[in-house]
């Protein structure tokens, strides 16, 4: 069975760090691309960039350029999303999800979410 | 980047009826098209891909149609499950852009 784990609810402050994560499991990890999704508080949902486990290439959408880095480790079936600097702003769910990249390019399966909250 | 648009951005419906919710591009995206369900507390759910396709465990009463720049999800014979925010995505080109929701309500 296919599956997402992410890490557990956050809370931090402005200016604080972060990593995030997303453990797959029931299918080869590095056939597959992982895509980060935003959800604030209210609003709808916002593709923050992708990474393949495989080579490690990312590409992240304007939005998030520079405020967040993707990486993963191959060795343990994981994907990160991490801030050097949070800022409350960044208060959101934040889901995972299995890319396919060839043929229907689409998202397959999903992390239960993990939800960050940044508050001074 | 390419613009989603999505409507209505909320609807009201009973459980029985047919609903269809539209999705506009702004530029052609071919087929690379796709609709998920999102109720809260929950992880999306992939409903239809490449625009016509039904995701594997997906009920038939769920549809999708479209190409180019203008899509449709209809919704057959509404069950109490359905009640939910619906997105479109496309993944033509990064970034993968999502419309802004459309929130299906109980009448």
């Amino acid at each position: 069975e296919v599956q997402l784990v992410q890490s557990g609810a956050q809370v931090k402050k402005p200016g604080e760090s972060l990593r995030i994560s997303c453990k797959g499991s029931g299918y080869s990890f590095t056939s597959y691309w992982i895509t980060w999704v935003r959800q604030r508080p209210g609003k709808g949902l916002e593709w923050m960039g992708r990474i393949n486990p495989s080579d490690y290439y990312s590409n992240y959408s304007p939005s998030f350029q520079g405020h967040v880095t993707m990486s993963v480790d191959k060795s343990i079936n994981t994907a990160y999303v991490q801030w050097s600097r949070l800022e409350a702003s960044d208060t959101a769910m934040y889901y995972c999800a299995r890319h396919i990249v060839a043929s229907t390019r689409t998202h397959d399966y999903w992390g239960q979410g993990t939800l960050v909250t940044v508050s001074s | 980047d390419i613009q989603m648009t999505q409507s209505p951005s909320s609807l009201s419906a009973s459980v029985g009826d047919r609903v269809t919710i539209t999705c506009r591009a702004s530029h052609s995206i071919t087929s690379y098209l796709n609709w998920y369900q999102h109720k809260p507390g929950k992880a999306p759910k992939l409903l239809i891909y490449a625009a016509s396709t039904l995701q594997s465990g997906v009920p038939s009463r769920f549809s999708g149609s479209g190409s180019g720049t203008g899509f449709t999800l209809t919704i057959n014979s509404l069950q109490p499950e359905d009640f939910a925010t619906y997105y479109c995505q496309q993944t033509y080109g990064t970034p993968f852009t999502f419309g802004q929701g459309t929130k299906l309500e109980i009448k």
